[in-house]
């Protein structure tokens, strides 16, 4: 079965502070591991994904990074802005999207 | 530019009561996905359409929840008598297919649920 568990569930970092959060996942037939961001209030927010291990994506202060049993989301000086929720899925050989629990970050100024 | 609309955003029902939850895909996909988050579970997938036709309702918790998607415009998720634990944050996520590329999936802004 396809699965998905992030850790840690709350992350709490001072401003400037580096850090990372993990995606570790089973599927079968990877098609793709998929992070999000998501607002109180909002629908989760695409952000990245990445198709094969090695594969590296960056956006701003952020860089994903993936290998054949995890994920990492790398956030290099975080800025207030960036608290939310961090959201990881699978895709496997069926066409669901497959969600972890997420990690709730919050960057404190 | 895909898109979802998602109405009504809040509701607050009686239990016992019929809820019909709305979305409509803008434009740009093949696949339509309904989900319900919590606190204690986060996302689950309930249902998922491909061009239409439902694919997968395995994750449809109970006969009192059903969806239709009667074209590629409009998707509804009827719960039909509502209770208390249903309450949650239901929404809808659209996914196209480009060039065969295996895309993300977009996602509305969600309808707050809550059966009192």
């Amino acid at each position: 079965e396809d699965q998905v568990t992030q850790s840690p569930e709350a992350l709490r970092l001072q401003e400037g502070e580096s850090s990372s959060l993990n995606c570790s996942y089973t599927v079968s037939g990877l098609r793709g591991l998929f992070w999000y961001r998501q607002d109180p209030g909002k629908g989760p927010e695409f952000l990245f994904t990445l198709y094969s291990a090695g594969e590296e994506k960056e956006k701003e202060r952020l860089k994903a990074t993936l290998t054949k049993k995890e994920s990492f989301l790398h956030i290099t000086a975080p800025k207030p802005e960036d608290s939310a929720t961090y959201l990881c899925a699978v895709r496997g050989t069926g066409n669901q999207f497959y969600f972890g629990t997420g990690t709730s970050l919050t960057v404190i100024p | 530019d895909a898109g979802v609309i998602q109405s009504p955003r809040h509701e607050v029902t009686e239990m016992g009561q019929e809820v019909t939850l709305r979305c409509k895909p803008i434009s740009g996909h093949n696949s339509l996905f309904w989900y319900r988050q919590t606190m204690m579970r986060g996302l689950e997938l309930l249902i998922y359409f491909n061009n239409n036709v439902p694919i997968d309702d395995s994750g449809m918790p109970e006969d009192r929840f059903s969806a239709k998607m009667p074209n590629a415009s409009f998707s509804t998720l009827k719960i039909q008598p509502s209770e208390p634990r249903d309450s949650a944050v239901y929404f809808c996520a659209i996914q196209g297919a480009r060039s065969g590329m295996n895309t993300e999936a977009f996602f509305g802004q969600g309808t707050r649920l809550t059966v009192v």
